[in-house]
């Protein structure tokens, strides 16, 4: 059962152009979200996070959206760069309880120069 | 400079025999965490820890075990049980606070020879 899918296994998009990562989840216990970017053979390092209390979070060319009616969050990088090609992650987490983070399977996006 | 430390960075294993992968942290973090990466599948979490002294199956914990002796220090070992061990594995680490991202190590890949 898998609580956090991310459902495009990749993604190529044009060096300026907007790239969209999308990840949908089902447990509505959900209520904080994060995603990292991962280069091969290194550990992902955290980009940008929401709380289920916004509905958008924004850091320089990185922007979170999430829809909690449709358990679906995105992640929108603008302009693309070339050193954005890397594997993306989604993760969620609920702010209670165990801290405990699911992850999905990630999307390798390449940024064409 | 903080950060998660992970060793050695590549390790090979004879069948039949168990191995422990080291996991050292100076952040000052309560909760760490083991995942295990396999190409196409994500991280899946193998086994994690909230305090000193106590730790918590993941998805995955069948074949592994773990200590939390010391608030730094998360070994992981991977036994002859473990059927499949070779993979790539991800140490993180968090604070125990509301809405706070996981730091990761840069991971051990291993291989059975």
């Amino acid at each position: 059962d898998q609580q956090v899918k991310q459902n495009s296994p990749s993604l190529s998009v044009q060096e300026g152009r907007i790239s969209i990562l999308n990840c949908d989840y089902t447990n509505s216990m959900f209520d904080y979200f994060l995603w990292y970017k991962k280069y091969p053979a290194e550990g992902p390092t955290f980009l940008i996070s929401i709380s289920s209390i916004k509905d958008k979070n924004e850091d320089g060319r990185f922007t979170v959206f999430l829809n909690k009616s449709a358990k679906h969050l995105s992640l929108h990088i603008v302009p693309s760069q070339p050193g954005d090609s890397a594997v993306y992650f989604c993760a969620a987490s609920t702010t209670s309880g165990t801290y405990k983070y699911i992850f999905g399977t990630g999307t390798r996006l390449k940024v064409l120069a | 400079d903080g950060g998660i430390t992970q060793s050695p960075k590549y390790l090979f294993r004879k069948e039949g025999q168990n191995v422990t992968l080291s996991c050292e942290q100076n952040l000052n973090h309560d909760a760490m965490y083991w995942y295990r990466q396999d190409p196409g599948q994500g991280l899946r979490l193998i086994y994690y820890s909230q305090i000193v002294n106590d730790f918590q199956k993941g998805d995955i914990a069948e074949g592994y075990s773990v200590s939390r002796e010391k608030k730094e220090s998360f070994p992981l070992t991977v036994t002859s049980a473990q059927k499949n061990p070779t993979a790539f594995y991800l140490c993180a680490s968090t604070t125990t606070g509301l809405g706070q991202p996981q730091h990761f190590g840069d991971g051990t890949r291993l291989s059975i020879l």
